[in-house]
């Protein structure tokens, strides 16, 4: 079945680590990507979003995403992770198939130690 | 303005009431829809209107009623409802609901039902 993954549930990690969270689809064809991020107690926000062109995204707060059409992938990293970046991130996808309209990965939880 | 608003932020009904969800959004969007979403789930689609039309309907049980006034509003009306509805109730909006469709989330609705 058609589906986007999230490897990671969990993850926690210390300040100014670094950080990728994996994304992974199986759609064929088209798609466009999207990565939100829910800050605890706020609503969803669209961190980054790739439609075409350039595969490597940068978006808000110094994060940015590399879509690797090969390997059906859209991982989201940051350099270096702040403890305000503790959130849920969600991965997300539209295409054809699914009448554009967004399927959702599970989410991953990031917890950053200060 | 980018924003998309919502009313009320909390909401505490019996399994016999009737009450109403609100949306508003001024960004000359022509797509709304309503979300449901579990705590550490992502949102689950419920209803999408394009262009006031009721486009997709996502098999929700028919005590959830979707009501599109005019192009900036998205109400939905809740009878009958069971304690499993309680949830966060999103609403978001975006240009279309084609393909570009980048969504822009309100910051829910917390529903309790007793």
């Amino acid at each position: 079945a058609q589906s986007v993954s999230q490897h990671n549930h969990h993850v926690i990690l210390s300040e100014a680590a670094s950080l990728e969270l994996g994304c992974n689809y199986s759609y064929g064809g088209t798609v466009n990507l999207f990565w939100y991020v829910q800050y605890p107690g706020q609503h969803l926000q669209l961190l980054l979003k790739y439609f075409s062109g350039d595969p490597l995204v940068k978006g808000i707060k110094g994060f940015e995403a590399e879509f690797i059409k090969s390997k059906f992938s859209f991982n989201l990293r940051k350099p270096s992770v702040q403890w305000s970046d503790t959130a849920e991130y969600f991965c997300a996808v539209n295409a054809k198939d699914s009448n554009y309209q967004l399927i959702w990965g599970a989410g991953t939880k990031l917890i950053i130690k200060p | 303005d980018t924003e998309v608003t919502q009313t009320p932020k909390h909401l505490v009904m019996g399994m016999t009431n009737k009450k109403s969800l609100k949306c508003e959004q001024h960004m000359g969007h022509r797509a709304m829809y309503w979300y449901k979403q579990k705590a550490k789930k992502p949102p689950e689609l419920m209803f999408v209107y394009s262009y006031e039309k009721l486009s997709i309907n996502e098999s929700v049980p028919s005590r959830f009623s979707p009501e599109c006034p005019n192009s900036s509003l998205l109400n939905l009306h809740l009878h009958a409802l069971q304690p499993e509805d309680s949830a966060l109730y999103l609403c978001a909006s975006s240009l279309t609901s084609g393909v570009y469709n980048e969504q822009f989330f309100g910051p829910g609705t917390r529903l309790t039902v007793l």
